[in-house]
């Protein structure tokens, strides 16, 4: 029983460049999350899945994309990578909206 | 609108009790803490639901006043693998149910 898990752990981009962070859980959960988290800032939501099929916007959903591919896989696409988009990205999934979250090991990226 | 933590940074050494507040501007339905330790993910505490319930997890508390908006985190006699950053995340009635998070409350514990 893996959890939640992401990849990759660590990624550097270049403005402008183009990448999607991978995010998959085997607890047959319904809802997932993408989250970002920066100094000082807490986490902060940028879009999440209630279900399989459907996503909505967080608090911080410009310059990002999802899809949720089936139940188990919620990826977030980054298609122009901005210096501002450098954070740690953390990936989790609950049962529902308000249920305990499990959270994936994150990952850290720079966008230089 | 994000909750406030305080304070935002906490030391103590071994034995010692703290207290992590968190409010709201918002009517809260609910109020979920986690704590982080530093290079690895949040990882669930406790959720608390409107009614002033108060719940604990091994020498960690917490309790809801809901109509005070506010829930505070009680950590007795503190042991240093408490040390962490810890997160409250608040959701309010009528919306999706899913917390938004404090800007965390650090917290240290010295031999």
């Amino acid at each position: 029983n893996a959890g939640v898990t992401q990849t990759p752990k660590f990624q550097v981009l270049k403005t402008g460049q183009s990448m999607t962070l991978q995010c998959a859980q085997d607890m047959n959960h319904n809802s997932m999350y993408w989250y970002r988290q920066d100094p000082g800032m807490g986490l902060r939501l940028i879009y999440y899945s209630a279900s399989e099929g459907t996503t909505d916007k967080g608090e911080v959903p410009n310059g990002y994309n999802v899809s949720r591919l089936n139940k188990r896989e919620f990826s977030l696409r980054l298609e122009s990578a901005a210096p501002s988009q450098t954070s740690v990205y953390f990936c989790a999934s609950s049962t529902s909206g308000m249920d305990t979250q499990y959270f994936g090991p994150g990952t850290r990226l720079t966008v230089l | 609108q994000q909750p406030v933590q305080s304070p935002q940074a906490v030391i103590l050494r071994e034995g010692e009790d703290a207290v992590i507040n968190c409010s709201s501007s918002k009517a809260l339905y609910s109020v979920h803490w986690y704590r982080q330790k530093h290079g690895e993910a949040p990882v669930f505490l406790m959720i608390l639901l409107k009614g002033g319930e108060q719940k604990g997890h091994d020498k960690i508390s917490a309790s809801f006043n809901e109509k005070k908006q506010q829930s505070s985190l009680y950590l007795t006699a503190s042991q240093l693998s408490y040390s962490g950053t810890y997160f409250c995340g608040t959701a309010s009635a009528g919306g999706s149910y899913i917390p938004t998070f404090g800007r965390g409350t650090s917290l240290i514990v010295h031999p």
